[in-house]
């Protein structure tokens, strides 16, 4: 079994809808996630860093941890085609040495 | 410069050349990584620098061979690789456990 699992699209949704990306994890040592957003012929930036169970806000966008199911989750609120780009979700624990990927969530938002 | 800047962008070299990617961190931070993004996979981690000492080779073949002379800069060496070989390879750095901040990556192809 891969350590986190993410379904790699691609997703095509209107501009103006939410969007709910998904990940999971079989690793209990995980202690934070990330999200990356990735466009294409770039690296990844981060979007979100959460370090517990729980939801995390910023602006459109909302990530969600949930350690007993071992998912993960992010939303965006009012999609945007600057959206459009590849999502990776990652877990890590203990270390940032040991950071471990999805597959990445490939999301087009169409004016 | 600002961030992580990887040179060259793009690479195109025969299996018995000798090539090397560069990437320059102007973060102030003490650990530096390689990656490897091949299309449909996760995000595969090679190597870690911490404070200029590898701490990570993630059983990478000897036909890549890094190189950190200090905290700033980190190198890939290549020889005699493969076309399986092709993909992005990306360089972040990071402080301590804080987020990985990526450069846009080289990306190689092997013919």
């Amino acid at each position: 079994q891969k350590e986190v699992e993410q379904d790699p699209g691609p997703l095509s949704v209107p501009e103006g809808a939410i969007v709910s990306l998904n990940c999971t994890y079989s690793n209990s040592a995980f202690q934070y996630f990330m999200w990356y957003r990735q466009y294409s012929r770039k690296g990844p930036e981060l979007l979100m860093y959460t370090y517990s169970s729980g939801n995390k806000e910023d602006g459109r966008f909302t990530a969600q941890v949930d350690k007993s199911s071992k998912y993960i989750s992010l939303f965006i609120r009012d999609s945007q085609p600057s959206d459009s780009a590849t999502y990776l979700c990652a877990g890590g624990g203990g270390s940032n040495y040991k950071l471990t990927f999805g597959k990445g969530t490939l999301l087009t938002v169409n004016p | 410069e600002t961030g992580v800047t990887q040179t060259p962008r793009h690479l195109v070299m025969g299996m018995t050349n000798k090539k090397s990617l560069k990437c320059e961190q102007h973060l102030g931070h003490n650990a530096m990584y390689w990656y490897k993004q091949s299309a449909k996979k996760p995000l595969e981690l090679m190597f870690v620098y911490n404070f200029k000492e590898q701490t990570e080779n993630n059983s990478v073949p000897s036909r890549f061979s890094p190189e950190c002379p200090n905290s700033s800069h980190l190198f890939l060496h290549l020889h005699t690789l493969q076309p399986e070989d092709s993909a992005l390879y990306l360089c972040a750095s990071s402080q301590d456990t804080s987020p990985l901040h990526f450069g846009n990556g080289t990306r190689l192809t092997v013919t």
